[in-house]
Order: structure tokens, then C-alpha cells, then sequence
């Protein structure tokens, strides 16, 4: 099946720096979403993407869908202490008649801030 | 609105058990999603239903899991028996029928540990 690899597995940053992280995948993918999970929560949609190429903001955050339709980054810019939490990227193949195809998720980043 | 809600939050059961899992999808989704992540990996897709119906169950592991969403409501999934390595967290998703990929919410999870 299609899976993602996303990277990196976790990172340990001090508040202000910036962040990047990315999702690659083998094969393409239609749509792509980044979402956070706080604990005990389940994942809230940060920022979807549609087209290849495209570029969106979300007050501090930025995603791209790559060219190829294989990989998409997110950054955060300026960090703060609610950051903290584990992202994932997600995509979706096609969109069939009755509703939305089910997402493929990444395994996920693990952002914890260093005081 | 209420959003998507699982029930119950945590389950600590022994292998062997049975398990049911309860997802209240919000009130006038069709689409409802189960996933599950295993700890430390991507969030997995396990079935979508539509309605009462079941869309695309390519991602059951095995035949000791069974999902219901009769009368296209709520939906439960039974473990049984549970075996350890059906540890992880069980999310529930819903949306919309023919809306797009950014409309899939999510509940909190039930933390399932098998011992």
C-alpha cells in the first residue's frame, strides 16, 4: 500500500527558532494535509493543499504541495510553547462519488520545545 | 456543535478479552472512518462507512475485528479476542458525504492496551 515518510521523528528546538519538517511518498497523491495532535486529543486539521505547486500560509505556519505530487513540507515560523505536539502529514488519493477516500498518514513529528 | 466523540477514552483489557469501541460521528456525517496508530507509527486507515454501509474495509487487519454502523449513526468496533499487538489508538473520523478532504474530523481516541 501507499505509505509516507515523513521526517524528522522528532525534534527538540528553543522557543523562537523555526521548524521544518517533510513528507515524501513513492507514489502521488491529490490532496495533502498537515494536522497536529495535542495529547489525549485526536489530530486538527492545520492547512490542506490541493494543487501541485501550491503554497499556503496559516498565520505562522506554511505548507507547499510539492511538483511532483510526491512530497509536501510544513514550516513553522517563530515557535512558541503550544507548538509542542506531534504533526502529521497526510495525503489522499481521489475523492470517489460517495465522499472522501480515506487519508494515508505520515508516523508523525514530535516537536517538543527546550525551555 | 458536538464533535466527533469516542467512547470510552481508555481500555485496559487482558489477551483473549473482548473489546467494543463506540465512535458518535458528528450529528449529519454519512462518511465515518476508523484508524488506529500503534505506538510510534503513522495512523492507520482501517474502514470508511457510508452511511450504514461499509465503503472500503481494505485496512482490517484480521477477521477478530468487526465494525457495525447500523442505522447509520454511531458505530462500534468489537476486538475479539484482543491480542497484544492491537495496543495503539483507535481513532473515529467523520464528514460530509461528497465534501472535501479537509472536512474529515477527528475524535480523541480510545487508548486501547491489551495485557
Amino acid at each position: 500500500g501507499q505509505q509516507l515518510n515523513q521526517s524528522p521523528q522528532s525534534m527538540f528546538i528553543q522557543e523562537g527558532e523555526d521548524v521544518s519538517m517533510n513528507c515524501t511518498s513513492s507514489s502521488i497523491f491529490n490532496t495533502w494535509l498537515w494536522y497536529k495532535q495535542d495529547p489525549g486529543e485526536g489530530p486538527v486539521l492545520l492547512i490542506a493543499l490541493y494543487k501541485a505547486g501550491e503554497l499556503t500560509s496559516n498565520g505562522r505556519l506554511t505548507a507547499q504541495f510539492g511538483i511532483t505530487r510526491k512530497d509536501s513540507f510544513l514550516n513553522i515560523s517563530a515557535s512558541i510553547p503550544s507548538d509542542v505536539g506531534i504533526y502529521f502529514c497526510a495525503g489522499q488519493l481521489e475523492w470517489t462519488n460517495f465522499g472522501n477516500e480515506k487519508l494515508t498518514f505520515g508516523t508523525g513529528t514530535r516537536l517538543t520545545i527546550i525551555p | 456543535e458536538a464533535g466527533v466523540t469516542q467512547f470510552p477514552s481508555h481500555s485496559v483489557i487482558e489477551k483473549g478479552q473482548t473489546v467494543t469501541l463506540r465512535c458518535d460521528p458528528i450529528s449529519g456525517h454519512d462518511n465515518l472512518y476508523w484508524y488506529r496508530r500503534v505506538m510510534g507509527k503513522e495512523i492507520k486507515f482501517l474502514l470508511h462507512f457510508v452511511k450504514e454501509s461499509k465503503q472500503d474495509e481494505s485496512g482490517m487487519p484480521n477477521n477478530r475485528f468487526l465494525a457495525e454502523r447500523t442505522g447509520g449513526t454511531y458505530s462500534t468496533l468489537k476486538v475479539q479476542p484482543a491480542e497484544l499487538e492491537d495496543s495503539g489508538v483507535y481513532f473515529c473520523a467523520s464528514s460530509p458525504l461528497q465534501s472535501g478532504a479537509d472536512t474529515q474530523y477527528f475524535g480523541p481516541g480510545t487508548r486501547l492496551t491489551v495485557l
